[in-house]
C-alpha cells in the first residue's frame, strides 16, 4: 500500500508569510506525529494526533505553529510569520496504533526555505 | 527526560567489512528502541526496532542491533557492509510514557568500495 505522503515537497517563502504543510498518513493509522529536522536543533518532535483525542503540543516551538487533523486522516501543520529560523525539512510520521511499541512510517517531508 | 547519544558524526568502513554505528540512550523507565536511516533528501526509513526479549534484533537490509542494558547501548551492527548502506542513521528512543521519538544526532556512514 501506499506510505505516508506529504505535499509540497519544497516551500520557498518570503520572511513574514504564512505557510501550510500537508501530510497523508497510511490509510489505517489513527496516530499521526509532526517533526522537524534542521541542521542545528536535529530531528526534533512537534505535536502528536491520537484518534478524536486531544493533540499533545508540547513540542511546537512558539505559538506561530500550529497543526489539526481533519477526519482523523489527513493534518495540515501551518507556520504563520515565518522567520528564517523556520528553515527547514519538517517530517511526518503516522503509526497504526498509539502503542509505545508501534513503528512511525515517515513521509519523505517538505523542505521549507524562509527568505 | 530522554536522550539518545550518538558518538560519532561519521564512520567509515570498506565494502565487506563489518560496520558498527554506535548509540547509547538514557530513559526513566523501559526503553524502547529504534533505528532508522535516511537516504539524500528522502524521509526516515525503519530498520529495526527492540521492545523486549531477544538481546539481538534482526531488521532489514541485513542490519541488526544489540540492546545492552547495563551499558545502555543499542548498537547498529552488519557483517559485511555495502556501498548502498552509505547514507545517515538515526538512533531513537522512547520511554513508557511519551507519545513522541527522542533522536540522536546522527551518523553518517559512508562505505567505500
Amino acid at each position: 500500500g501506499a506510505g505516508v505522503s506529504q505535499s509540497p515537497s519544497n516551500k520557498v517563502t518570503e520572511k513574514g508569510k504564512d505557510v501550510e504543510l500537508r501530510c497523508d498518513p497510511i490509510s489505517g493509522h489513527t496516530a499521526l506525529y509532526w517533526y522537524r529536522q534542521s541542521l542545528g536543533q536535529g530531528l526534533e518532535f512537534l505535536i502528536y494526533f491520537q484518534g478524536n483525542s486531544a493533540p499533545d503540543k508540547s513540542g511546537l516551538p512558539s505559538d506561530r505553529f500550529s497543526a489539526e487533523r481533519t477526519g482523523g486522516s489527513v493534518s495540515t501543520l501551518t507556520i504563520q510569520r515565518t522567520q528564517q529560523e523556520d528553515s527547514a525539512v519538517y517530517l511526518c510520521a503516522s503509526s497504526l496504533a498509539a502503542g509505545v511499541y508501534e513503528t512511525q512510517y515517515f513521509g519523505p517531508g517538505t523542505r521549507l526555505l524562509v527568505l | 527526560a530522554q536522550s539518545v547519544a550518538q558518538p560519532e558524526d561519521q564512520v567509515n568502513v570498506a565494502e565487506g567489512n563489518p560496520l558498527t554505528v554506535k548509540c547509547t540512550y538514557s530513559v526513566s523507565g523501559n526503553p524502547y528502541l529504534f533505528w532508522y536511516v535516511q537516504y539524500p533528501n528522502r524521509g526516515l526509513q525503519f530498520l529495526l526496532k527492540y521492545i523486549t526479549g531477544d538481546n539481538l534484533v534482526k531488521g532489514s537490509y541485513g542490519f541488526e542491533a544489540e540492546f545492552n542494558k547495563s551499558q545502555t547501548s543499542f548498537h547498529l551492527k552488519k557483517p559485511s557492509a555495502l556501498v548502498s548502506d552509505s547514507a545517515l542513521y538515526f538512533c531513537a528512543v522512547r520511554d513508557d510514557q511519551g507519545n513522541m521519538l527522542t533522536f540522536g544526532g546522527g551518523t553518517r556512514l559512508m562505505v567505500k568500495p
